[in-house]
């Protein structure tokens, strides 16, 4: 099945602990995408990758980071400098006209 | 500056109904619009897109939207509800100039009721 993986499907963390998020994807596409998504408030993008080795803040990076060392994979790093980390965080993929999302990851700081 | 309005955050419509949830925008250059489904604790699901070409877009489950460049509106559309279309949705626009970053709504929930 072509698509996005996304892992774990739910992940708990203590406050001060760094965790990361897995994204893979088998679309072949360039470009991939971290949002995070809070009730009320649509989705928010964290960062976003044009191309392996290279990548851009979004919206709200600030206590996040990412790496693109391949194509296929995106994963995003939730540091201990994130304030509020609880949320439903969504990958995505896309090729000129249209993104393609995984099944999230919901994160609860405990 | 590229954005994305949904008025309502919540539509409610009896089962058998027609539906529309708003949807307005703007961007610079040509917009390519998009309407996406988000049933609970799921990633989003795509509906459908305008890029060029008929103004009235038709996509999955039925859906449909209309293009309104005067009103830079993108309303989708559904002749007769179901329950099973209650979810999330939300409307996206792709950057003019950068066809890799795309802007969404804050999303409507639409409530269908028997």
């Amino acid at each position: 099945d072509g698509g996005i993986t996304q892992s774990p499907k739910y992940l708990f963390r203590k406050e001060g602990q760094n965790v990361t998020l897995s994204c893979e994807q088998n679309l072949n596409h360039d470009a991939m995408y971290w949002y995070r998504q809070d009730p009320g408030q649509g989705l928010r993008l964290i960062y976003y990758s044009q191309i392996v080795n290279d990548f851009q803040k979004g919206d709200i990076a600030e206590g996040y980071s990412v790496s693109r060392e391949k194509k296929e994979s995106f994963p995003l790093t939730v540091t201990s400098a994130q304030k509020n980390p609880t949320a439903f965080y969504l990958c995505a993929s896309s090729e000129y006209n249209e993104q393609f999302f995984g099944p999230g990851t919901r994160l609860t700081v405990l | 500056a590229q954005s994305v309005a949904q008025p309502e955050d919540q539509v409610n419509v009896a089962e058998g109904n027609p539906l529309t949830v708003k949807c307005t925008y703007s961007v610079s250059g040509n917009p390519y619009l998009f309407w996406y489904v988000q049933y609970p604790n799921r990633g989003l699901q795509f509906l459908l897109k305008y890029i060029t070409g008929d103004n009235l877009v038709k996509g999955s489950y039925g859906f449909e939207a209309e293009f309104n460049k005067s009103q830079t509106s993108f309303h989708l559309k559904k002749p007769s509800a179901l329950v099973s279309d209650s979810a999330l949705y939300f409307c996206a626009v792709r950057e003019g100039n950068n066809f890799n970053k795309f802007y969404f709504g804050s999303g409507t929930k639409l409530n269908v009721k028997p």
